[in-house]
């Protein structure tokens, strides 16, 4: 049973560029979190979606940000125009279902480098 | 909003002694979930061991546990006969008890296994 599958791993983009990170979360899981850390930080949420649905988008940045989590496919966090103060690891997880135990299965995250 | 606090940026142990990692948080809700997290250095984050708020036994997995003190609002980590492979970023989280699992984490505490 394959965990969550984030890719890639690493992505290099210059200033202005276009960043796409992909999320397929674990098989029978329908709800995706994505999460930022900066360096030695802890992780800070961004946005929790559901298939075709955002449901909470409070931890994302109001600009150049934008998550989807269509019915076929991985999840996508994209990311317009990327900045140097973009660089950091983004982490997806996912869980089963609302309300349920309260474990979240994290990726091992996208580490984006901005030149 | 909810805050977790951790003191202590760095931690070191000795192989096969007992190590306390701090945690307090900041929460007005009754029902909530508390989390300690591994982050190694592949950066994948590891569920170590995780706390109901309604449950006043301490939770217990292997050589972890928890000092769980709801009214002082603090989650400490204990960590006994420390081995190399428990070297890692070790992070605190929250999750309140209602809607979904959305986590908050600390700033977390790197600890160091002397061999």
């Amino acid at each position: 049973n394959a965990g969550v599958m984030q890719n890639p791993r690493h992505l290099v983009r210059r200033r202005g560029q276009e960043a796409r990170l992909r999320c397929s979360p674990m098989k029978g899981h329908s709800h995706v979190y994505w999460y930022r850390q900066l360096p030695e930080e802890g992780l800070k949420f961004m946005v929790y979606l559901q298939k075709e649905n955002i449901i909470d988008e409070s931890g994302m940045p109001k600009e150049r940000f934008s998550a989807e989590f269509p019915k076929e496919g991985p999840s996508i966090l994209r990311i317009q125009q990327v900045v140097r103060g973009d660089s950091a690891a983004y982490f997806c997880a996912s869980s089963r279902d609302r309300g349920s135990t309260g474990e979240l299965f994290f990726g091992e995250g996208s580490r984006l480098t901005v030149l | 909003a909810q805050t977790v606090t951790q003191s202590q940026p760095e931690m070191s142990v000795q192989e096969a002694e007992t190590v306390t990692l701090s945690c307090t948080y900041d929460t007005s809700e009754s029902d909530y979930y508390l989390f300690w997290y591994k982050q190694p250095p592949s950066r994948q984050m590891i569920l170590v061991i995780r706390q109901e708020a309604y449950k006043q036994q301490n939770a217990t997995e292997n050589r972890f546990s928890v000092n769980f003190q709801k009214a002082a609002k603090s989650f400490s980590l204990k960590i006994s006969d420390s081995q190399l492979g428990d070297a890692a970023m070790y992070f605190c989280a929250y999750r309140s008890g209602f809607g979904n699992e959305k986590l908050t984490f600390g700033t977390g505490t790197r600890l160091t296994i002397i061999p």
